[in-house]
């Protein structure tokens, strides 16, 4: 079985400031992890994803997120939001059951402040 | 075209109505995925075809009936839905590994009166 958490499901930030979304999961075997954005309207867009090897992803939009397996968490970063990072955000992991099957978290709204 | 098309973007039908959505991939990829995605609830995964053979059926009510005729196309028919059948339909089109994540469409935007 797998599962994932979002902490918090909305967060606001003043543009400028650093953004933080939070993302735990569980699975039964080697986790493969990912964030999605998605946008009023539209379907959900990949940010970043985990496989295998540098724990540290890099996505795009200045995105980042680190998988840690000690603490189970994959958190999303940003070091300055921007206003058009208003959207909503989807941590997932597959991995049990099948890689096809894909699990998603209930979503984080982030709100940015001018 | 490119990625991931669904058509149409929005629908309102009736109860006793029949209708069809469909999802066109781009990508080359070899499997195809529906979602619902209803306010305040995750995301559900409905159906997944892999190579054109259904591999996942989430307990979805019989209303709901998919079809992939190939790698490139899933249609998802429905008949005789119920108001709470209102949500947005995503598809998604992913390699089988699926290690590289799933791509998906716009959606369709359902109301069911």
């Amino acid at each position: 079985a797998q599962s994932v958490t979002q902490l918090g499901s909305h967060v606001s930030v003043s543009e400028g400031a650093l953004v933080l979304l939070r993302c735990n999961y569980s699975s039964s075997v080697p986790p493969y992890l990912f964030w999605y954005v998605q946008y009023p309207n539209q379907g959900l867009q990949l940010l970043l994803k985990y496989t295998t090897g540098a724990t540290l992803v890099k996505g795009i939009n200045g995105f980042e997120a680190e998988f840690k397996k000690s603490e189970t968490s994959f958190h999303l970063t940003k070091p300055s939001a921007h206003m058009s990072d208003a959207a909503e955000y989807f941590c997932a992991v597959s991995g049990s059951g099948g890689y096809h099957k894909v699990t998603f978290g209930t979503g984080t709204k982030l709100q940015v402040i001018p | 075209e490119t990625g991931v098309t669904q058509t149409p973007r929005h629908l309102v039908m009736g109860m006793t109505n029949k209708k069809s959505l469909k999802c066109e991939q781009h990508l080359g990829h070899n499997a195809m995925y529906w979602y619902k995605q209803s306010a305040k609830k995750p995301l559900e995964l409905m159906f997944v075809y892999s190579l054109e053979e259904r591999v996942e059926n989430n307990s979805v009510p019989s209303r709901f009936s998919p079809e992939c005729p190939n790698s490139s196309h899933l249609f998802l028919h429905l008949h005789t839905l119920q108001p709470e059948d209102s949500a947005l339909y995503l598809c998604a089109s992913s390699r089988v590994a699926g290690g590289q994540g799933q791509f998906f469409g716009p959606g369709t935007r359902l109301t069911v009166l």
